[in-house]
């Protein structure tokens, strides 16, 4: 069965540092990983997803993320964090072919202090 | 593309009492999902369609929830009767494959 961690419940950072948030999966077949963000009383937005390819993909906002195979994991990553990204993000992995269920981590709060 | 559309956006009802949640998928979306937010137990998934057709329901908690798609453009989701530990924010997604799930803005309920 196919599960996604996500260790960081809270990450505090101040506005233009650099910040990752960590993802870790399991899996026995083929997944795709996605990175879903959102905001207060909103619902899920995509930011970027691995389908295949490039490991290192490139989403919305700045955001990027890189999928390492060895390590089971699929960090996001920005250079420079805004007032504006707090929110709450969401690892998710699918096993696509199989049944294209989407399986969510518990989400990590990125707050963004001035 | 108006997006995936759900109703209402907030629900309060008394505990006993039918609820139901209406969702209408993105056109040409062959996938459709329901999930249920809360603090304690995060995003989970309580049913999917393919093609109208319930996929896996392994998800939904009780017999007192149940979910119908009697076509491509709506889905149900209903509690009956709903109870306090209902309460929760219920998203409606659909996709077309792989293409990544669109999130409608999702119903908050709060049964009293």
């Amino acid at each position: 069965a196919q599960s996604v961690t996500q260790l960081d419940s809270q990450v505090p950072v101040f506005e233009e540092a650099p910040v990752e948030l960590r993802c870790n999966y399991s899996s026995s077949v083929s997944v795709y990983l996605f990175w879903y963000v959102q905001y207060p009383n909103q619902g899920l937005q995509l930011l970027l997803k691995y389908l295949s390819g490039s490991t290192l993909v490139k989403g919305i906002n700045g955001f990027e993320a890189e999928f390492n195979k060895s390590q089971t994991s699929f960090h996001l990553r920005k250079p420079s964090v805004h007032i504006s990204d707090t929110a709450e993000y969401f690892c998710a992995v699918s096993d696509g072919g199989a049944t294209n269920k989407l399986i969510f981590g518990t989400g990590t709060l990125l707050a963004v202090q001035p | 593309d108006a997006g995936v559309i759900q109703s209402p956006r907030h629900e309060v009802t008394e505990m006993g009492q039918e609820v139901t949640l209406r969702c209408k998928p993105i056109s040409g979306h062959d996938y459709l999902f329901w999930y249920r937010q809360t603090m304690m137990r995060g995003l989970e998934l309580l049913i999917y369609f393919n093609n109208n057709v319930p996929i896996d329901d392994s998800g939904m908690p009780e017999d007192r929830f149940s979910a119908k798609m009697p076509n491509a453009s709506f889905s149900t989701l209903k509690i009956q009767p709903s109870e306090p530990r209902d309460s929760a924010v219920y998203f409606c997604a659909s996709s077309l494959a792989l293409y990544g799930y669109t999130f409608g803005s999702g119903t908050r309920l709060t049964v009293v």
